[in-house]
């Protein structure tokens, strides 16, 4: 199955920094990939979709600013948590797909927590 | 905001039991439903994309039905084991939100010998 990978798998950080996600796709090209929140006892929530070359789309609520997202290669995306706050601390989850109609693989995710 | 529902929010089943759970979305404008399987620290799984009403797919002992015109899926379980301990999400795309999937919180399974 394709596989795809996510660093850091975890990261503590203090308020005001940004930190940066990376998501891979290993073994298959991703003409879109997809971000994810998920707070404590909650689904995951579409955070941007992003296409190779192009800017992301956001969904309603989620600032573009403070959530950059990159998706510079077809096999490499990144999500980069600007000025970072408590409230910012989640389980940030990345999917890639090569066909919208089916699966999107999933990378194992990563929890940051800023304190 | 469409609402994906799951249930129950978590379950307790002995080795060797059958079990089955419910994953209920909104009827209009459908275009599939996902079912993943997701163990801690691990990839959620795809276990099954689902698109035709009455559509039953099967992989090994986990099964699931779709039933489109009242909104529900449900994944069974047959003869559990204690690797089967997951939480199993599923997800909704409708045909006016092209590849973006709406999650359930999930079910979580915990499988005891």
């Amino acid at each position: 199955g394709a596989v795809v990978s996510q660093h850091p798998s975890w990261v503590i950080c203090k308020s005001g920094t940004s930190v940066k996600i990376e998501c891979r796709s290993l073994d298959f090209q991703a003409t879109t990939m997809f971000w994810y929140r998920q707070f404590p006892k909650q689904s995951l929530m579409l955070m941007a979709t992003s296409n190779e070359g192009s800017k992301a789309t956001y969904e309603q609520g989620v600032e573009k600013d403070k959530f950059l997202i990159n998706h510079a290669s077809l096999t490499l995306s990144t999500l980069t948590v600007t000025s970072a706050h408590p409230e910012d601390s989640s389980f940030y989850i990345c999917s890639a797909t090569g066909d919208l109609t089916y699966e999107q693989y999933f990378g194992p995710g990563t929890r940051l927590t800023v304190t | 905001i469409l609402n994906v529902e799951q249930s129950p929010q978590s379950l307790h089943v002995q080795e060797g039991d059958s079990t089955n759970f419910t994953c209920s979305f909104p009827s209009s404008n459908f275009y599939a439903l996902h079912w993943y399987r997701w163990e801690t620290a691990k990839s959620p799984e795809a276990l099954f994309v689902m698109t035709l009403n009455g559509d039953e797919k099967k992989k090994g002992r986990i099964s699931a039905t779709l039933n489109t015109k009242e909104g529900y899926s449900y994944l069974y379980i047959k003869g559990s084991q204690p690797e089967d301990s997951a939480t199993y999400l599923c997800a909704f795309m409708t045909t006016d939100s092209w590849g973006k999937l709406q999650f359930g919180a999930g079910t979580q399974v915990v499988v005891t010998p």
